[in-house]
């Protein structure tokens, strides 16, 4: 079966670092996104990885291990606004996205 | 209007009746999706469309049903509507022939069926 599991939620003091992980059992991968969705809203485009490693981007950082089916999304220097909830999704072989259940990142001052 | 866009906001609905939600985006792009999200649970896809003209089921197609007569449009219908059915529901579009395939999302509808 297809299956994308990450924590349900974590708690970050701000100006700190904080990591989200994703691990993945899917058929076929074409690449794994990461999404902020701030609560009451549609989720935002954060990340985009298809080849391993660390994409950066401001703030934010992504890596992919595709050996592992393991995934992190790196938020550093956080401030309040970063509370949402972060959705880990994973294009499978029909190009269509699983998703998880997202992590909720709660900040406090 | 820029982007995707949803109507009706939000809606209560006796159980029983017919509904359809609208979704329109103005980027031309060719794949559309319809998901729905339920607290505890990842985006669910309910339909998709790679192109005007054709439409397949997602995950969890049973008692939904859409339509795409042009690349802007792709509203979904509820035929009779279920409490199990009550979630909030979003519409998304993506470019397929883009490196990403980065979906877009429209901002929701939240659907109450009593």
């Amino acid at each position: 079966g297809q299956n994308i599991d990450q924590p349900t939620e974590m708690t970050a003091t701000e100006g700190a670092i904080v990591q989200i992980n994703c691990t993945y059992q899917t058929s076929g991968f074409n690449g794994l996104f990461w999404y902020q969705q701030h609560a009451g809203e549609a989720p935002t485009f954060l990340s985009y990885n298809v080849l391993d490693g660390l994409e950066e981007k401001g703030r934010f950082s992504s890596f992919l291990s595709r050996s592992k089916g393991y995934s992190y999304l790196l938020l550093k220097e956080l401030q309040m606004k970063d509370s949402a909830s972060y959705l880990c999704a994973v294009g499978d072989s029909n190009y269509q996205l699983i998703w998880g259940a997202g992590t909720k990142l709660i900040i406090k001052p | 209007i820029a982007g995707i866009t949803q109507a009706p906001t939000s809606q209560i609905l006796a159980a029983g009746r017919r509904m359809t939600l609208r979704c329109t985006q103005d980027m031309r792009h060719n794949a559309m999706y319809w998901y729905r999200q339920d607290l505890g649970l990842g985006l669910r896809l309910i339909h998709y469309s790679n192109t005007a003209g054709t439409t397949g089921k997602g995950e969890v197609p049973d008692g939904y049903s859409v339509s795409r007569a042009n690349t802007d449009d792709f509203p979904l219908t509820l035929a009779s509507a279920v409490p199990s059915q009550t979630s909030v529901y979003f519409c998304a579009s993506s470019n397929m022939e883009s490196s990403y395939n980065e979906q877009f999302f429209g901002p929701g509808t939240r659907l109450t069926v009593l």
